[in-house]
């Protein structure tokens, strides 16, 4: 089974905070995926990453950044947290095997950022 | 324009009834993926199929079925005799191949299965 583990199910932080948001995956995926969801709003992509070292923007990537050094590791960051940062985070991790493509996605962490 | 639209926002049953659960897609590809998650209260959203935009099979597994009607750009969801354990929100999500490997969610149907 695909396994992808989100480092904290619930985080509080303070505003102005550096947040880190670890992801990460046991299947050697190439991609991986940082969403954000709201009440309203759906998911929205953050940021994504085609392979190590590579990233790219996503729907919203204001206010974050995102680091993947190890392909099986993929973080988000907050620069400098702000309470409209508050949201549930998801991470999702996929293979571009042939017949494959599915996104499959850690257990998510809420953060509240005060 | 690609767009994934799950009209009904909330839905409301008893258990043991059946429900469908619609999704209508967008799309200008001719190769593309529709798939359907289901989010329990925990958060997590769990992978329940995968369709390639060349294969109108339906399918069935156990109590949930999929209808795919590419006449209609549908991939509606149904639940027969439903459990308080199928309560969720259920996304529907569209791949069309040819976008950078982004996934396109709908905005998510509420079910709630009442005892």
């Amino acid at each position: 089974d695909v396994k992808v583990t989100q480092s904290s199910r619930y985080l509080v932080k303070r505003t102005g905070e550096k947040v880190f948001l670890e992801c990460v995956q046991d299947m050697d995926h190439e991609n991986m995926f940082w969403y954000r969801q709201d009440p309203g709003l759906g998911l929205r992509l953050i940021y994504f990453s085609y392979d190590v070292k590579m990233k790219e923007k996503g729907d919203i990537p204001e206010g974050y950044s995102v680091s993947r050094e190890k392909k099986e590791r993929f973080s988000l960051i907050l620069e400098s947290a702000s309470t409209n940062q508050t949201s549930m985070y998801l991470c999702a991790s996929r293979t571009t095997g042939t017949g494959e493509d599915t996104q499959y996605f850690g257990p998510g962490t809420r953060l509240t950022v005060l | 324009a690609q767009k994934v639209t799950q009209a009904q926002t909330e839905i409301s049953v008893v258990e043991k009834e059946d429900v469908t659960l619609d999704c209508v897609y967008e799309t200008r590809d001719t190769t593309y993926y529709l798939f359907w998650y289901k989010q329990p209260p925990s958060g997590e959203l769990v992978f329940l199929i995968r369709r390639n935009s060349f294969d109108e099979q339906n399918e069935i597994s156990g109590r949930y079925s999929w209808n795919f009607q590419k006449s209609t750009s549908s991939f509606n969801f149904t639940i027969t005799a439903s459990q308080v354990v199928d309560s969720a929100v259920y996304f529907c999500a569209l791949f069309p191949y040819n976008q950078g490997g982004k996934l396109i969610f709908g905005q998510g149907t509420e079910l709630s299965v009442k005892p």
